[in-house]
């Protein structure tokens, strides 16, 4: 039972828009810690993606955005590709386990 | 660029100790950022073991907490993980990350992950 709540999948089409949700609490998320999401593909490390709710690092191109409200932030993902097909990951920081914590992950699939 | 690699045994028996290393080539551990230990069992999510400082300050998942050491060794630019009295539960690919900030902070780059089985 992961500290954050992602849903377990979401899929959309080539072109479309989607949103992952990632949910947490008032000693996580609604604390005012930041919020960072990463990208698995199958067999490979973790990349960030997006960082402190809607921060993208050189080369993450302008199709991702984040956003944050209350104890939940959401990930957005538009214009899908066939190769945003992975694993998405959000984090952030929890402050009764006084420590990272991450969400269960959500699978992407394009249609 | 910057880049992180573990190493370690693969295979490590019930009840014994886990040690791995991430070894960081272009950045001096000890100038600043925070290093990190995270893990995925097979078929399941990130979880977060430990972070180091730069000066050494260490902070736990409490999970583990009892189980586990994380340490610096400037000399060779790389830092350590020791987790002992492993289980099968141990079983899973172990990363190494670099962490910006320790509490508002992501980790923002990753060492490709390392397979640890724990199996008599």
């Amino acid at each position: 039972q992961s500290v954050l709540t992602q849903p377990p999948s979401v899929s959309g089409a080539p072109g479309q828009r989607v949103t992952i949700s990632c949910t947490g609490s008032s000693s996580n998320i609604g604390a005012g810690y930041g919020v960072h999401w990463y990208r698995q593909l199958p067999g490979t490390a973790p990349k960030l993606l997006i960082y402190g709710y809607s921060n993208r690092p050189s080369g993450v191109p302008d199709r991702f955005s984040g956003s944050k409200s209350g104890t939940s932030a959401s990930l957005a993902i538009t214009g899908l590709q066939a190769e945003d097909e992975a694993d998405y990951f959000c984090q952030s920081y929890d402050n009764s386990l006084s420590g990272s914590v991450f969400g269960g992950g959500t699978k992407l699939t394009v249609l | 660029q910057v880049q992180l690699q573990e190493s370690g045994p693969g295979l490590v028996k019930p009840s014994e100790t886990l040690s791995l290393t991430c070894t960081v080539s272009g950045y001096s551990i000890s100038s600043g950022y925070f290093w990190a230990w995270i893990r995925q069992p097979p078929g399941k999510g990130l979880e977060w073991i430990g972070t180091i400082s730069h000066s050494g300050t260490t902070y736990y998942n409490p999970s583990v907490k009892s189980r586990v050491t994380i340490s610096l060794d400037t000399s060779k630019n790389h830092f350590s993980l020791k987790m002992n009295s492993v289980t099968a539960a141990d079983t899973a690919v172990y990363f190494c990350a670099r962490m910006v900030d320790w509490i508002m902070g992501e980790f923002d780059l990753w060492g490709q992950g390392t397979l640890a089985t724990v199996s008599s």
